[in-house]
């Protein structure tokens, strides 16, 4: 079974500054590892996803994140954040070819101007 | 048409009422699931239809009575529901089973209250 951790359950963070949200995962087989985003009383939209292949996948928003197999991680990145990245951000495993997706406890992720 | 339609937005339902959440997607997905959302905590999947099949129930109380009715259209029937039943209830789809490195792309969710 694949699990996921969030370590962090809210990251503050001024405007214009870089984020890092974190996330590692644990599963015995290889996997497909997700970043969504959550705005208030809102779904969820895919932010990037991590397939095979290059460990850097940027995404929508100017978001990216860095698939590090040996530290089991996928953790989220943005240079430079707006009040509008506010958000809850959930990161997400799934077994290669599973069909299952499990989610992250979440971050909160609240910018200050 | 790139969008999960949930309806109803918002709902609140007495302990002893009967009501459906309706899901629609026109992607030609063929995998639809529904999640669980309590306040403050992550998605936990409930079901997961596959070809207009369920193919997982994560144990979910028969309180909860999913039905896809085509490939287009995901229904749960609520039936006696419980004040902890309340929570913001997702449906999601993707491409197929098995193909999860599609993502999925999830509704806005049915907000429901249990009185």
């Amino acid at each position: 079974a694949q699990s996921v951790t969030q370590l962090d359950s809210q990251v503050p963070v001024f405007e214009e500054a870089p984020v890092e949200l974190r996330c590692n995962y644990s599963s015995s087989v290889s996997v497909y590892l997700f970043w969504y985003v959550q705005y208030p009383n809102q779904g969820l939209q895919l932010l990037l996803k991590y397939l095979s292949g290059s460990t850097l996948v940027k995404g929508i928003n100017g978001f990216e994140a860095e698939f590090n197999k040996s530290q089991t991680s996928f953790h989220l990145r943005k240079p430079s954040v707006h009040i509008s990245d506010t958000a809850e951000y959930f990161c997400a495993v799934s077994q290669e070819y599973g069909n299952k997706l499990v989610f992250g406890a979440g971050t909160i992720l609240r910018v200050k101007s | 048409d790139t969008e999960v339609t949930q309806t109803p937005k918002h709902l609140v339902m007495g302990m002893t009422n009967k009501k459906s959440l309706k899901c629609e997607q026109h992607m030609g997905h063929r995998a639809m699931y529904w999640y669980k959302q309590k306040a403050k905590k992550p998605p936990e999947l409930m079901f997961v239809y596959s070809y207009e099949k369920l193919s997982i129930n994560e144990s979910v109380p028969s309180r909860f009575s999913p039905e896809c009715p085509n490939s287009s259209l995901l229904n749960l029937h609520l039936h006696a529901l419980q004040p902890e039943d309340s929570a913001l209830y997702l449906c999601a789809s993707s491409q197929g089973m098995g193909l999860s490195s599609y993502g999925y792309t999830f509704g806005s969710g049915t907000r429901l209250t249990v009185v």
